[in-house]
């Protein structure tokens, strides 16, 4: 069974700074890419981010491009998202998902991002 | 950035009724590999979302056979054959031509 397990998330200042994890199992990890995908207190999904099978291609939304860096271990099956210079509208539920380069397939159960002073 | 508009907003129906949500894009998502990256996601109250249809019509794993996708190019279509009452939510279109994005969201309730 496919899961996706995502943590790191919580309460940060203005322009401070977070790193979500997002710890896979029952798949082969390195096989896929990976996304994150974040929805706002009562908003709709936004894809933030996805990383390729090697981590050797990522891509960004313009919204947090040089802000926010998108990694993983494949060693550790773990996808990262560090988040820096955090703003009030970076509040979310941050999501993980596997898929492909363009396509989400499974989904984790979310990690909330409050960004407030 | 391709925008992806979903109507209606939302959507009250009678259990066993069917259902249709319509997806337009503001440009083809026929890709030059010759697949069209079309999603359709229905996230439950208070749960993460969950992908039905891949690529335009393929149900994903598990997915009932009462959903079906349709469509090409610009122009696409969620359909629910029968509705129950597990199928509440909010159905969202995704295209997945970078970057990737979302419909606004198509609210599904009981009546």
């Amino acid at each position: 069974e496919v899961q996706l397990v995502e943590s790191g998330g919580g309460l940060v200042q203005p322009g401070g700074s977070l790193r979500l994890s997002c710890a896979a199992s029952g798949f082969t990890f390195r096989s896929y890419w990976m996304h994150w995908v974040r929805q706002a207190p009562g908003k709709g999904l936004v894809w933030v981010s996805r990383i390729n099978t090697d981590g050797s291609t990522t891509s960004y939304a313009d919204s947090v491009k040089g802000r926010f860096t998108i990694s993983r271990d494949n060693a550790k099956n773990t996808l990262y998202l560090q988040m820096n210079s955090l703003r009030a509208e970076d509040t979310a539920v941050y999501y993980c998902a596997r898929g492909g380069g363009g396509s989400c397939y499974d989904w984790g159960q979310g990690t909330l991002v409050t960004v407030s002073s | 950035d391709i925008v992806m508009t979903q109507t209606p907003l939302s959507l009250s129906v009678t259990p066993g009724q069917p259902a249709s949500i319509s997806c337009k894009s503001s440009q083809s998502l026929l890709h030059s590999d010759g697949k069209t990256y079309l999603y359709w996601y229905l996230q439950k109250p208070g749960q993460s979302p969950q992908l039905l249809i891949y690529e335009v019509s393929s149900r994903f794993s598990g997915v009932p056979d009462r959903f079906s996708g349709s469509g090409s190019g610009t122009d696409f279509t969620l359909k629910i054959s029968r509705v129950e009452a597990e199928d509440v939510g909010v159905y969202y279109c995704m295209q997945g031509i970078h970057p990737l994005t979302f419909g606004g969201g198509t609210k599904v309730e009981i009546k």
